[in-house]
């Protein structure tokens, strides 16, 4: 089964910079969605980026998708302390299921 | 905004015992889902479910565990004799629409089981 693979594991970075993540997976998708997650708490939906875009923009995230390489990355500007959260992309193929990487964990220092 | 709501947010069980989690979907979402998240590892695909049957199921839904919408507004996980490997985070979530189609799946704010 497909399963998005993020890198890096974890992330440090100062406040103000930029953050980038990346995600590898395994098999031809559908989309990929990036999802954030608070330490204890739910998954929170970030952005969705279908198999057919290669970039996408919401805020201050942006999303590309390279499907040759089948990769996506996540990039985060700006960094605030409140991004502080482990973020993973997920994957879906033909089926109702999606697979998720094991996350990278950001940490924006103050 | 509405939102997948689960309870409880925390269960601790023994070991053997049966445990039902409960999760109320957005309303009109079609689509539920179940994961589970390990302490410390990834988000792991469950099962699937779309008109009254299960769509989709992971090599982690054997046998002990089954989903069921017993109403019109619930959807539950049972697991029926709990292992120690059971204790995980399980995160229910639901969607408008699914295969074959760009959709955002919603996920509630999860139950810790913790199996003793």
């Amino acid at each position: 089964s497909q399963q998005g693979e993020e890198d890096p594991q974890a992330l440090s970075i100062q406040e103000g910079e930029n953050a980038t993540m990346n995600c590898s997976y395994k098999t031809s998708i559908n989309n990929l969605q990036w999802y954030r997650q608070n330490s204890g708490r739910g998954l929170v939906h970030l952005i969705l980026i279908r198999s057919n875009e290669r970039e996408k923009h919401s805020g201050r995230l942006r999303v590309t998708l390279d499907t040759s390489k089948k990769s996506s990355s996540l990039l985060i500007t700006a960094s605030r302390a409140a991004d502080t959260a482990s973020y993973f992309c997920a994957t879906d193929a033909d089926n109702n299921d999606m697979r998720f990487g094991a996350g990278t964990r950001l940490t924006v220092k103050p | 905004e509405p939102e997948v709501t689960q309870t409880p947010s925390h269960q601790v069980t023994q070991m053997g015992q049966e445990v039902i989690l409960r999760c109320v979907p957005i309303s009109n979402h079609l689509y539920f889902y179940w994961y589970r998240q390990i302490l410390g590892q990834k988000v792991e695909f469950l099962v699937s479910f779309y008109n009254n049957e299960i769509s989709e199921k992971s090599e982690i839904f054997d046998d002990q565990f089954s989903v069921e919408r017993p109403d019109g507004s619930n959807f539950t996980l049972k697991i029926r004799s709990t292992k120690l490997e059971d204790s995980a985070m399980y995160f229910c979530a639901s969607s408008e629409i699914g295969t074959g189609a760009a959709y955002e799946q919603y996920f509630g704010p999860g139950t810790r089981l913790t199996v003793t």
